[in-house]
């Protein structure tokens, strides 16, 4: 069964400063989709950014990149100058192409120190 | 703002009662997800539906079940209520099955007392 892990339950980050939240997966499947959500205290689930197995090219939106590394199913979020407004609890997650079921990590809550 | 609508937003009733979450998709989209948010489980899929008919289950007690209506409105019914169902439970819509991008709704805080 696949699953995903993030060991970092939560992470602090001085406001302007880059931070990098870490997420480990397990699949035997070959094409699938990762993306990081956002889930600020609105408790909306925000998507960030999403990924295709099968590009070899890391996705970036705006200040959010990923280090995607196929062969170690490991899957981290980069934020670069960090805002207040990112401060949220950040999931990790994995859907197999074809299949709509999303498979969640128990989430990393971020603090942004002022 | 997704375009998803869950009412209510906040729920509170006693164990052993029936509830009802109601869903509206965005405008166009055929394919409704339900989620289950708790501590201790985290999010888990319950349930999907594409254009009225069932598309995929995950873990879904029995004494929970959902539809989905011809205006694509989906309702997810929770009946023998326990403790431990409360929960956030989100509702997620896309356009199509297969390419993995849902929106996700505000979520329904259900608490059970």
């Amino acid at each position: 069964a696949q699953t995903v892990t993030q060991s970092q339950p939560e992470m602090s980050v001085q406001e302007a400063e880059t931070v990098t939240l870490s997420c480990t997966y397990d699949t035997s499947e070959s094409d699938y989709y990762l993306f990081w959500y956002k889930q600020p205290p609105s408790r909306q689930m925000i998507l960030v950014i999403r990924q295709e197995a099968y590009k070899q090219q890391n996705a970036t939106e705006n200040r959010f990149s990923v280090n995607f590394q196929k062969a170690a199913k490991s899957f981290s979020l980069k934020i670069s100058d960090s805002q207040l407004g990112d401060a949220a609890m950040y999931f990790c997650a994995y859907s197999k192409r074809g299949d709509d079921k999303i498979i969640f990590g128990k989430g990393t809550r971020l603090h942004i120190l002022p | 703002d997704s375009g998803v609508t869950q009412t209510p937003k906040h729920l509170i009733t006693a164990t052993g009662q029936r509830v009802t979450l109601r869903c509206s998709p965005r405008s166009g989209d055929l394919s409704v997800y339900w989620y289950q948010q708790s501590l201790d489980q985290g999010l888990q899929f319950l349930i999907q539906y594409y254009n009225g008919e069932e598309r995929a289950k995950g873990n879904i007690l029995e004494r929970f079940s959902a539809q989905q209506f011809p205006d694509l409105h989906s309702e997810l019914n929770l009946s023998s209520l326990e403790l431990g169902d409360s929960a956030l439970y989100f509702c997620a819509s896309s356009a199509m099955t297969g390419i993995a991008e849902a929106f996700f709704g505000q979520g329904t805080r259900l608490t059970v007392v």
